[in-house]
């Protein structure tokens, strides 16, 4: 059964670029939650999208944006790059959104961002 | 607001001993859960152990069990017979408001060293 699957593993870019990472949810699964981990820190949520439409947000500028497409697959844009955003991204994946429960949410190997 | 405070940054343990890792969290909630994640050098998060505010007895799974005390809002994780496999970061984690979204609040992480 596969797991969350994001693309690419590492990436490298300059200042002023644009970045798109990709994020495969786990079978069954048809949420996508995005979070931003800087070096040294915990997760932050950037947003979720469920029903191809993000159904919430973060506390991230508009140059972060997303996709979801209907086999549930996302896309996390980001533009005009800063050396902030260095970070790892890390994808999760859920059935209806984050449950309660949250068993079912399942956490890709994320996509090594490095802003130079 | 959710917060999650995590104030060891760093611990290490020798193989077999027992450690236990701190958590300090606030919210307004009364019924809520509380979830311990390991992310080891493979980056991918993965779920350690969860707890139900509203249960008394505190979680246990294998060699992974927590100190729960609601009053205090202190969540630890205590790991028995530790081994090299436990080496990773270590994440407390709080899920927003059940009417207020879909996101989970994580702690800055211990990174957690076994020493053979």
């Amino acid at each position: 059964d596969a797991g969350v699957t994001q693309s690419p593993t590492h990436l490298i870019k300059t200042r002023g670029q644009q970045v798109t990472l990709r994020c495969s949810p786990k079978s069954g699964h048809d949420t996508v939650s995005w979070y931003q981990q800087a070096l040294g820190q915990g997760p932050q949520f950037i947003f979720q999208y469920y029903e191809e439409e993000e159904r919430q947000r973060g506390n991230f500028p508009d140059r972060f944006s997303g996709h979801q497409f209907p086999n549930y697959s996302s896309e996390l844009n980001v533009n005009a790059l800063l050396l902030g955003d260095s970070a790892l991204y890390l994808c999760a994946s859920s059935l209806g959104g984050l449950s309660r429960e949250s068993y079912g949410y399942t956490f890709g190997s994320g996509t090594r961002l490095t802003v130079v | 607001a959710q917060t999650v405070t995590q104030s060891q940054p760093e611990m290490s343990v020798q193989e077999a001993e027992t450690v236990t890792l701190s958590c300090t969290y606030d919210t307004s909630e009364s019924d809520y859960y509380l979830f311990w994640y390991k992310q080891p050098p493979s980056r991918q998060m993965i779920l350690v152990i969860r707890q139900e505010a509203y249960k008394q007895q505190n979680a246990t799974e294998n060699r992974f069990s927590v100190n729960f005390q609601k009053a205090a809002k202190s969540f630890s994780l205590k790991i028995s017979d530790s081994q090299l496999g436990d080496a990773a970061m270590y994440f407390c984690a709080l899920p927003s408001p059940s009417n207020t979204g879909n996101q989970f609040y994580f702690g800055t992480g211990t990174s957690l060293t076994v020493i053979p």
